[in-house]
């Protein structure tokens, strides 16, 4: 059962590059979407995807793109990393808005 | 606007001891609630989820939480604490497809 998978698990960039996080879901969820984690702060919503095709912004969005081809795949673009970047990442999908997530196990990306 | 307030971001207590963990929401319709757990460096793990049933909520690892609509609270306890309940859990609620998260509260367990 792989669920959720996330590549990278760990990432440095220097600032003003480009990168793609990639996120795979394999249990046919309509729901995808992509968090970070910064100490003290809980988790914040970057953006998020009710089916393919579909895409929407959440909390903080500026400096990240997403897109949807597929129902399986949702891929964070940062388009050019700057150190406010630095963070934990999490997607994540479910049935619906208001049921279980299920998370990947992270990106930790650091922006030098 | 829907929120979440966790009212610790830090709790300790020795192992064998009751283990109560708060959380206060707002929100604009009737929610559905959830308590997540992480585990240092490690991902997110569903403990429990309220969503309009019985409003004592039994989770994984001898968690529940209670629904107070009037409070608008959700509270986590556990009877007896663990070394291994040690780690950080999240309040969050869910409305129109977004999770709102708290800010997590830290559980220390001292020997």
């Amino acid at each position: 059962n792989a669920g959720v998978t996330q590549t990278p698990k760990f990432q440095v960039l220097k600032t003003g590059q480009s990168m793609t996080l990639q996120c795979a879901q394999d249990m046919n969820h309509e729901y995808m979407s992509w968090y970070r984690q910064d100490p003290g702060m809980g988790l914040r919503l970057i953006h998020y995807s009710v089916g393919a095709g579909i895409t929407d912004q959440g909390e903080v969005p500026n400096g990240y793109n997403v897109s949807r081809s597929t129902t399986e795949d949702f891929p964070l673009r940062l388009l050019s990393a700057a150190p406010s970047q630095t963070s934990v990442y999490f997607c994540a999908s479910s049935y619906g808005g208001n049921t279980e997530a299920f998370f990947g196990q992270g990106t930790r990306l650091t922006v030098v | 606007a829907q929120s979440v307030t966790q009212l610790d971001s830090h709790v300790s207590v020795s192992e064998g001891t009751p283990v109560l963990l708060r959380c206060n929401y707002s929100s604009s319709y009737s929610p559905s609630l959830f308590w997540y757990v992480q585990h240092p460096n490690k991902g997110l793990q569903l403990l429990l989820k309220y969503t309009s049933a019985a409003t004592l909520v039994k989770g994984i690892n001898g968690f529940e939480a209670e629904f107070k609509k009037s409070e608008t609270s959700f509270h986590l306890t556990k009877p007896s604490a663990h070394m291994g309940d040690a780690a950080e859990y999240f309040c969050v609620v869910s409305e129109n497809y977004q999770l709102i998260w708290g800010a997590g509260t830290k559980l220390i367990i001292k020997p």
